[in-house]
């Protein structure tokens, strides 16, 4: 699985869209991007994935470059709630078997 | 719907004794995976089953571990004997029609 790359921490005000990007220079063109979020120990939880068209659901849109290299995670209007560690992971197949390589993420703090 | 439920919570044991954490998966999930994080360190892979199979154990740590998972409903993950450094957080999940996996909220294992 391609590596990806993010920067370890942000800061995001209360009702905010919070935007986390991610780097991934070397994904494959069969590699899909997720994202997952831990809230302090809690289980990590799914986000939102993509291939290469931009999604969106309730959680959060997925805006992902032409190229594929890179994508950002947008919470429209990020509550306290929000406040977590957030992994962006790149995958082969969301069908298969492979197993989730986290990074470290991104620790978002959302503050009034 | 229930999600993944994992126990015990929270396990205490003195180094050499023997833990089984138990995974119950959500019903009709047949892909069940098993992760670990201990402290400082990130999530990690430790195995995959397909049912009642093992279908990658790339990640378990020695042969100290045992998963299994009879039947192909809930799974057992036992550490015999336990170490110091099997201290962590394990976190069990199944994966959904999509491909994103539900992970529970884990099983805090703390070795004396």
């Amino acid at each position: 699985d391609a590596k990806t790359t993010q920067p370890p921490s942000m800061d995001c005000a209360e009702g905010r869209a919070a935007n986390l990007p991610c780097n991934h220079s070397t994904i494959s063109g069969n590699e899909y991007v997720y994202w997952y979020r831990q809230i302090h120990s809690q289980g990590p939880q799914y986000i939102i994935h993509g291939l290469k068209n931009n999604e969106t659901n309730e959680m959060a849109s997925l805006i992902i470059t032409e190229d594929r290299k890179s994508s950002t995670l947008i919470l429209p209007h990020a509550t306290l709630r929000d406040t977590a560690v957030y992994y962006c992971i790149v995958r082969v197949d969301p069908g298969g078997g492979n197993k989730l390589t986290f990074g470290t993420g991104t620790q978002l703090k959302v503050e009034l | 719907e229930a999600g993944v439920t994992q126990f015990p919570s929270h396990s205490v044991i003195e180094k050499g004794q023997t833990v089984t954490l138990r995974c119950d998966p959500i019903s009709g999930h047949d892909n069940l995976y098993w992760y670990r994080r201990v402290m400082g360190k990130e999530i990690k892979f430790l195995l995959h089953f397909v049912k009642e199979s093992k279908q990658d154990e790339s990640g378990m740590p020695n042969n100290r571990f045992l998963a299994e998972r009879t039947g192909g409903t809930y799974s057992t993950l036992k550490v015999q004997p336990a170490e110091l450094e099997d201290s962590g957080v394990y976190f069990c999940a199944s994966r959904g029609l999509i491909g994103e996996l539900f992970f529970g909220e884990g099983s805090r294992l703390t070795v004396l």
